[in-house]
């Protein structure tokens, strides 16, 4: 099993819908969580952070984190093609440095 | 507040060549990651510095190695060129050590021939 887990996809959504990324992982320590955004050709771009237990919001991206599911997502509310991207899930696996998921290409049809 | 840089942006080597790779991190940031990133295999952590010294290390071989000079300032260097260790070397800077914030440099796109 690997330690943190994402669906390749593509996603497809429509522009204008609510996109849903989803992560899992497997320590049961960790502690940080993160979303990254990496478009084609780029370096990953921090986008979202995340400690406890719940939601956090910032603009139309929403992480919720349920550690007793060991689970991690990011909704991206009112999808823009500008949003068509691979997303990756990082998380603190309890080692003091993050590893990451795979990631999901996300596509944003207009 | 200038970003994360990273010299060079492309290289070419041949196998059995070794090249060092240089990372700057944002002002006021202790701690440089540096990070294996290819199409099979995903993004992998090769090393951590902090405060000058190896904190963490990956899963690689001995080949990869690094250091971080008192500015901060990182590199990484690989000898004895593999084919296999074409890719792209990402190296992320963070205020604190560990799994914390990292933000990412453009990367360094390495091709072994």
């Amino acid at each position: 099993q690997k330690e943190v887990e994402q669906n390749s996809g593509p996603l497809s959504v429509p522009e204008g819908a609510i996109a849903s990324l989803n992560c899992t992982y497997s320590d049961r320590g960790s502690q940080s969580f993160f979303w990254y955004r990496q478009y084609s050709g780029k370096s990953p771009e921090l986008i979202m952070s995340i400690y406890s237990n719940g939601d956090k919001e910032d603009g139309r991206f929403t992480a919720q984190l349920n550690k007793a599911s060991q689970y991690v997502s990011l909704l991206i509310r009112d999808s823009q093609p500008s949003d068509s991207a691979t997303y990756l899930c990082a998380v603190d696996t309890g080692r003091r440095a993050l590893t990451f998921g795979s990631g999901t290409r996300l596509q944003v049809q207009p | 507040k200038a970003g994360v840089t990273q010299t060079p942006r492309y290289l070419i080597k041949t196998r059995g060549q070794q090249v060092t790779l240089s990372c700057s991190p944002i002002s006021g940031h202790r701690s440089v990651s540096w990070y294996q990133q290819t199409p099979g295999q995903g993004l992998q952590f090769l090393f951590e510095y902090f405060s000058e010294t190896q904190r963490n290390k990956g899963n690689f071989p001995g080949r990869f190695s690094g250091r971080q000079f008192s500015n901060s300032r990182s590199e990484m260097n690989v000898s004895t060129l593999e084919l296999g260790d074409s890719a792209l070397y990402l190296c992320a800077s963070s205020l604190r050590q560990g799994g914390y914030e990292q933000y990412f440099g453009p990367g360094t796109r390495l091709t072994v021939t």
